[in-house]
């Protein structure tokens, strides 16, 4: 059964670094989104990405996240300058943008930031 | 008033019980409503989803939906220990593109 993968499943960071959190969508997806959940919070919608530009952005998703689709299997989400308070689970997930919405998720990659 | 309401719980029921799990959500133009199942340190699983009053089946899971009352509900018969996990809801204004809304979910544990 196709899924999401990302990599890496933990990355730690000195605050102020710059991080690249990966995803592979399902292969016959169109839209792609990233959400993160702070321990203990609820998941929080962060962009999604559609035809290779962001269709919609959360206030969370301010000057210092990127997202780039640089081939066409990879789906990237990029931090510039971590903050501490920028730990947390961020998840990845995709959609064939068919009327249910259906999203599938993958399996997220826990960013510790020191 | 929060976009979604969900009892964080945690719920803790025997093997075999009945579970009912609730959100209630303010935004009128929420129309796609699911339920997603997350395990501990991995990403929500998405288990049922509908976008009409009423209720959808599946298995051992009922989704219910009332949206009159912005209320949906997720029933488990029969309850299994490998039930245990937490039970998001979901909710989105239209299919599509759209970005979903959670609600915080509720830890449900299923004793043997």
């Amino acid at each position: 059964e196709p899924e999401v993968t990302q990599t890496p499943s933990h990355q730690v960071t000195q605050m102020g670094q710059e991080v690249i959190l990966r995803c592979v969508p399902i292969s016959n997806h169109l839209y792609f989104y990233w959400y993160r959940q702070i321990l203990g919070q609820k998941v929080e919608f962060l962009v999604s990405f559609y035809n290779n530009e962001i269709s919609e952005k959360s206030e969370i998703f301010d000057d210092q996240f990127s997202v780039e689709r640089p081939d066409g299997s990879n789906f990237t989400l990029k931090i510039r300058s971590t903050k501490l308070e920028d730990s947390a689970m961020y998840f990845c997930a995709s959609s064939t943008g068919s009327s249910y919405n259906e999203q599938f998720f993958g399996p997220g990659t826990r960013l510790t930031v020191l | 008033q929060k976009e979604v309401e969900q009892d964080p719980g945690p719920l803790s029921v025997p093997e075999g019980a009945i579970v009912s799990l609730n959100c209630t959500y303010s935004n009128s133009a929420f129309q796609y409503f699911m339920w997603y199942r997350q395990y501990s340190r991995k990403g929500p699983e998405l288990l049922m989803y509908t976008y009409s009053s009423g209720n959808k089946e599946d298995g051992r899971f009922t989704a219910q939906v009332d949206k009159s009352s912005k209320y949906i509900s997720l029933f488990i018969r029969d309850s299994q220990p490998s039930d245990s996990a937490t039970y998001l809801c979901a909710m989105s204004d239209s299919g599509g593109y759209q970005k979903v809304t959670f609600g915080t979910g509720t830890k449900l544990q299923v004793i043997p």
